[in-house]
């Protein structure tokens, strides 16, 4: 079945410093990707999405490429801030309704000033 | 605009009590969903709804009864506790079923202890 791969966490980093959440799938056909993000005491949030092969999501600085022949939806922000600080969750949905949308186990994101 | 609002935030229970988890939105949603969320295993589906008087199981539905009265309000009850169904529990909806790329909107989660 379909599956979603995140790199387990916490991620330690200082502000400023390069992130990089590595995530990939295994999904039959051309699944949607997502990033979503849930801050301290609240439910997830879309950070970003991409539909099809090689599209670029972006937000608040964050960027996703997907990435079919690798299967991959790596997370990246240039430069990172206290308020980054959170959970960030990975998830394909294979366009066949919602109740098959799959999400990764989560990375903690920790920065510190 | 509220978005997705549940209730209550904390409930701890006893094994073989009962108690329903509330959830509505006011966004006019067709979709509405119950995820639980336990460390290590991210969300998983337990039931879902396209619509008013139409519910189906996802993932994990054991222990779990749903139902849609209204576009509104998505409750889930458990009828029986067990400490197995300690978790986080959230409700997310969205504006259309099967749309490619739509995205979920989440309510703020209700944290349930079985002890």
């Amino acid at each position: 079945g379909d599956s979603v791969t995140q790199m387990e966490g916490p991620v330690t980093l200082s502000e400023e410093a390069f992130l990089t959440i590595n995530c990939t799938y295994t999904a039959t056909g051309y699944p949607s990707l997502f990033w979503y993000v849930q801050y301290p005491g609240e439910g997830l949030q879309l950070l970003l999405k991409a539909t099809k092969a090689d599209d670029k999501g972006s937000n608040k600085g964050f960027e996703a490429t997907y990435r079919k022949e690798t299967t991959s939806f790596h997370l990246e922000k240039g430069s990172v801030q206290v308020s980054d600080s959170a959970v960030y969750f990975c998830a394909l949905s294979p366009n066949t309704g919602f109740q098959k949308l799959v999400f990764g186990t989560g990375t903690r994101l920790l920065v510190s000033p | 605009n509220a978005g997705v609002t549940q209730t209550p935030k904390f409930q701890v229970l006893k094994t073989g009590q009962s108690m329903t988890l509330q959830c509505a939105q006011d966004m006019n949603h067709e979709y509405m969903s119950w995820y639980r969320q336990d460390p290590g295993m991210g969300l998983r589906l337990i039931h879902y709804s396209v619509g008013a008087g139409i519910t189906d199981q996802g993932e994990v539905p054991n222990g779990y009864n749903v139902s849609r009265s209204t576009t509104e309000d998505f409750p889930l009850r458990l009828l029986s506790a067990a400490p197995s169904q300690t978790s986080v529990y959230f409700c997310a909806s969205s504006r259309n079923v099967d749309r490619f790329g739509e995205k979920l909107f989440f309510g703020s989660g209700t944290q349930l202890s079985v002890l």
